[in-house]
């Protein structure tokens, strides 16, 4: 069974510029689920979609950063323009849709932002 | 506060060794625990969920102290494929938001 994939695996672009990362789930998987590590810092929550809706999305932590979810399959996380602290890992995860198993997430590699 | 504290080491163990980590969590609401393993550059992988009354994976064994919003991990008998950062998990509350809130982690080094 193929995980998790995100695109691009890494991504290097100037402040105020845009980028648009790509997250595809686990097939059949309902939940995904979108998370950043900045810097020396934990792994921080940024927005949960189950199918194509937005659970909760308050760990989004601007109006810069827009999630989508067209038709409940893969999904997309723009930031726009990009910031210097908006640099660091941006992990993807997804999860069945039955209750007991919403919070057994599986991670995707990640994106590397470097915004300079 | 932090919403989950760990001890982020290094715990340098040698190979063989009983290495135990310690997390606490503030959120008395949380009720799924996890723990977390992630190598160097890689994404976070379930290792395996804690449940109340403890539970055991070959060389690893889960603990969770409700009363104490406390969770433990022991690993026995450590191999060098140990060697990892181990987060640990919890969800954000009771509700059905999938938000999980992670710990710093605590690096284990297992040597030869």
């Amino acid at each position: 069974e193929a995980g998790v994939t995100q695109f691009p695996s890494h991504s290097v672009i100037e402040k105020g510029q845009t980028v648009t990362l790509r997250c595809d789930p686990i097939s059949g998987h309902d939940n995904l689920y979108w998370y950043r590590r900045v810097m020396g810092k934990e792994i921080k929550f940024l927005l949960h979609f189950v199918k194509e809706s937005k659970q909760d999305e308050s760990g989004m932590p601007n109006n810069r950063f827009l999630a989508e979810r067209t038709g409940g399959t893969y999904s997309t996380l723009k930031v726009q323009p990009a910031e210097l602290e908006d640099s660091g890992v941006y992990f993807c995860a997804s999860s069945q849709g039955l209750r007991r198993t919403v919070y057994e997430q599986y991670f995707g590699p990640g994106t590397r932002l470097t915004v300079t | 506060r932090k919403e989950v504290e760990q001890d982020p080491g290094p715990f340098n163990v040698p190979e063989g060794a009983t290495v135990a980590f310690n997390c606490t969590y503030s959120n008395s609401a949380s009720q799924s625990f996890f723990w977390y393993r992630q190598d160097c550059r890689k994404e976070p992988k379930l290792l395996m969920s804690v449940y109340s009354s403890g539970n055991e994976d070959g060389r690893f064994t889960a603990q969770l102290n409700r009363a104490s919003q406390y969770i433990s991990l022991l690993i026995r008998d450590s191999k060098l494929s140990d060697s990892a950062t181990y987060l640990c998990v919890v969800n954000a509350d009771s509700s059905n938001t999938g938000k999980l809130i992670f710990g710093q982690g605590t690096t284990l080094q297992v040597k030869p």
